[in-house]
């Protein structure tokens, strides 16, 4: 089973700052086929999960250009280039290379 | 509009058993995979089982394998869990969630609410 490790843990912001969670693999995500197999979500208090960021750097349909997902390997990171008061919630990386998918513990951004 | 609706979540004994059921529109539902996703209470996501589109293949995690059974219903448009021989380290909130694919059973662009099963003497 691969292991997903998130730092940090939690993330307090000041809006309209940036932000930076990582994400870290026991093993390398990227497949023969050249794609990365990390994928971003975020659950926003009360509510189901979103998925946010896909293979590692594509936003899905609906998501601002203020977040981005980069990284290689087993090392990765959201992006946040600048806080917004929705962006409030819990921030999961998951690995969809192997199954059982594993998503990391997850990173509570707060606003400060 | 995607739609994706869970139910029959209940407070069941230990050793009990329970079906969840996925109602979902506003898809060609044979041709995307789907997955159920759980979060125990103030905890993290942890993937649990997943079934192609067709039906033909589907997969489990460790902790539920031999005791939960995916399926799906193409002409319905639903997605079933049959949980059996529960513990209570199985409480959690179930989510249905539909793949971007019909292959592939990650990468899930719709997600239900959720439903509440609760494992207790």
């Amino acid at each position: 089973e691969i292991v997903m490790t998130q730092s940090p843990l939690s993330l307090p912001v000041t809006p309209g700052e940036p932000a930076s969670i990582s994400c870290r693999s026991s093993q390398s995500l990227l497949r023969s086929n050249g794609y990365i197999y990390l994928d971003w979500y975020m659950q926003k208090p009360g509510q189901s999960p979103q998925l946010l960021i896909y293979l590692g750097s594509n936003r899905a349909s609906g998501v601002p250009d203020r977040f981005s997902g980069s990284g290689s390997g087993t090392d990765f990171t959201l992006k946040i280039s600048r806080v917004e008061a929705e962006d409030v919630g819990v921030y999961y990386c998951m690995q969809a290379l192997q199954i059982p998918y594993t998503f990391g513990q997850g990173t509570r951004l707060k606003i400060k | 509009e995607v739609q994706v609706l869970e139910s029959g979540g209940a407070l069941v004994q230990p050793g009990g058993s329970l079906r969840l059921s996925c109602a979902t529109s506003g898809f060609t539902f044979s041709s995307f995979a789907m997955s159920w996703v759980r979060q125990a209470p103030g905890k993290g996501l942890e993937w649990v089982s997943g079934i192609i589109g067709s039906g033909d293949t589907r997969y489990y995690a460790d902790s539920v394998k031999g005791r939960f059974t995916i399926s799906r219903d193409n002409s319905e448009n639903t997605l079933s869990l049959q949980m059996n021989n529960l513990r209570a380290e199985d409480t959690a909130v179930y989510f249905c969630a539909k793949a971007m694919g019909a292959e592939a059973v990650a990468l899930w662009d719709f997600w239900g609410r959720g439903t509440q099963v609760t494992v207790s003497s």
